[in-house]
């Protein structure tokens, strides 16, 4: 049972453009949201978050929404840039729980 | 500050064969992981240590044990390898971000494949 879905597995975008990567989630438990961006041959790195009590948090090219009632959080990178190009994962977890769960990963590629 | 150090890089194993990964973090974090990487699988958790110690499952434990030896280093081994273990393994560990969110900062990775 996949508690944390991205149904895209891969995104190209124009550089300059709007990267818009979806992510839904199942479990009403989940309170906290998170973005990882992985290139090949590393390890993932933290990206940006989101809790449940805010519906959007921004961070520089990068903005995370999340609408609790469709249990939906998007990623928007703008513009988007080469140096995005990677596989982006969406997690999520219970406050004071200790496991996260992550998403199958988008693989967005930005065409210069 | 080297962050989190996974050895080995790279191994190729026999079926049946034995060998254990190691995980090192330098950022004091109480609590660590081990994943596992397949494609279309996204990241699935194999096992998790909220603090020295302690040691609990996660998705897809069978076939795997962990030790943590102590704050710093946890290790995951493989009894008798298997093919279906061919995958790429993240070590990772955790701290509390934001407002009670858990950031955790992944290792490079190991690539394992079992022939």
């Amino acid at each position: 049972d996949q508690q944390v879905k991205q149904n895209s597995p891969s995104l190209s975008v124009q550089e300059g453009r709007i990267s818009i990567l979806n992510c839904d989630y199942t479990n009403s438990m989940f309170d906290y949201f998170l973005w990882y961006k992985k290139y090949p041959a590393e390890g993932p790195t933290f990206l940006i978050s989101i809790s449940s009590i805010k519906d959007k948090n921004e961070d520089g090219r990068f903005t995370v929404f999340l609408n609790k009632s469709a249990k939906h959080l998007s990623l928007h990178i703008v513009p988007s840039q080469p140096g995005d190009s990677a596989v982006y994962f969406c997690a999520a977890h219970s406050g004071g729980y200790q496991k996260v769960t992550f998403g199958t990963g988008t693989k967005l590629q930005v065409i210069p | 500050n080297a962050g989190v150090t996974q050895t080995p890089k790279f191994q190729v194993l026999k079926t049946g064969q034995s060998m254990t990964l190691q995980c090192a973090q330098d950022m004091n974090h109480n609590s660590m992981y081990w994943y596992r990487q397949d494609p279309g699988m996204g990241l699935r958790l194999i096992y998790y240590s909220a603090s020295e110690g302690t040691t609990d499952k996660g998705e897809v434990p069978n076939g795997y044990n962990v030790s943590r030896l102590n704050k710093r280093e946890f290790s995951l081994r493989l009894e008798s390898a298997a093919p279906s273990q061919t995958s790429v393994y993240f070590c990772a560990s955790r701290t509390f971000g934001l407002a009670g969110v858990y950031e955790q900062y992944f290792g490079p990775g190991t690539r394992l494949t079992v022939t």
